[in-house]
């Protein structure tokens, strides 16, 4: 089966850098995707990462390492809007292209 | 070019009744997936329906039926509800259900049941 693993609540400082873990096992893996969710809102894509390496887009970096079945969320210069939910979810190959697994999530809080 | 619409946004039901969930996909996407969201287990795959075909199916039990339409349009169904279906459903769509095409959701139909 698919696990998938994320702290569920972090907090920083707005105008820092924090960086969301996601780890995961997955038998056919074949594709990382980064969710942002605000409250009573749909989630957004940030990013998607199949091969190893950094994918980088404005303040938001997404790094994948797939020997390691591990991946994080840069955020930098944190902004107040930045407090949401940040969705990790892995496409399994053999479970079919739009069965995303999701992990719980985590919930972060950017304080002044 | 119009999001992903779900309909209605809100609803509450009782115990033993049926819902029918509604999710308009952007236009030109032709693949539908749902998910249930609750606070404790994430967001858990549904199905998914392309071509007016279901493609996939999550571990749900039969209560929980969907069917897609000609012009992409998917409805959801869930009968005889039970309190541990209160939950965000979200619908998300995508232009084909292959490689790195990225899941656009919906804001989602909360169903409250009591």
């Amino acid at each position: 089966g698919q696990n998938i693993d994320q702290p569920t609540e972090m907090t920083a400082t707005e105008g820092a850098i924090v960086q969301i873990n996601c780890t995961y096992q997955t038998s056919g893996f074949n594709g990382l995707f980064w969710y942002q969710q605000h409250a009573g809102e749909a989630p957004t894509f940030l990013s998607y990462n199949v091969l190893d390496g950094l994918e980088e887009k404005g303040r938001f970096s997404s790094f994948l390492s797939r020997s390691k079945g591990y991946s994080y969320l840069l955020l930098k210069e944190l902004q107040m809007k930045d407090s949401a939910s940040y969705l990790c979810a892995v496409r399994d190959v053999q479970t079919g292209a739009n069965n995303l697994f999701f992990g719980t999530g985590t919930r972060l809080t950017v304080i002044p | 070019k119009a999001g992903v619409t779900q309909t209605p946004r809100y609803l509450i039901k009782t115990r033993g009744q049926q819902v029918t969930l509604s999710c308009s996909p952007i236009s030109g996407h032709r693949s539908v997936s749902w998910y249930q969201q609750t606070p404790g287990q994430g967001l858990q795959f549904l199905f998914e329906y392309f071509s007016e075909t279901q493609r996939n199916k999550g571990n749900f039990p039969g209560r929980f039926s969907g069917r897609q339409f000609s012009n992409s349009r998917s409805e959801m169904n869930v009968s005889t509800l039970e309190l541990g279906d209160s939950a965000l459903y979200l619908c998300a769509s995508s232009l084909e259900p292959t490689g790195a095409n990225v899941l656009t959701f919906g804001a989602g139909s909360r169903l409250t049941v009591l």
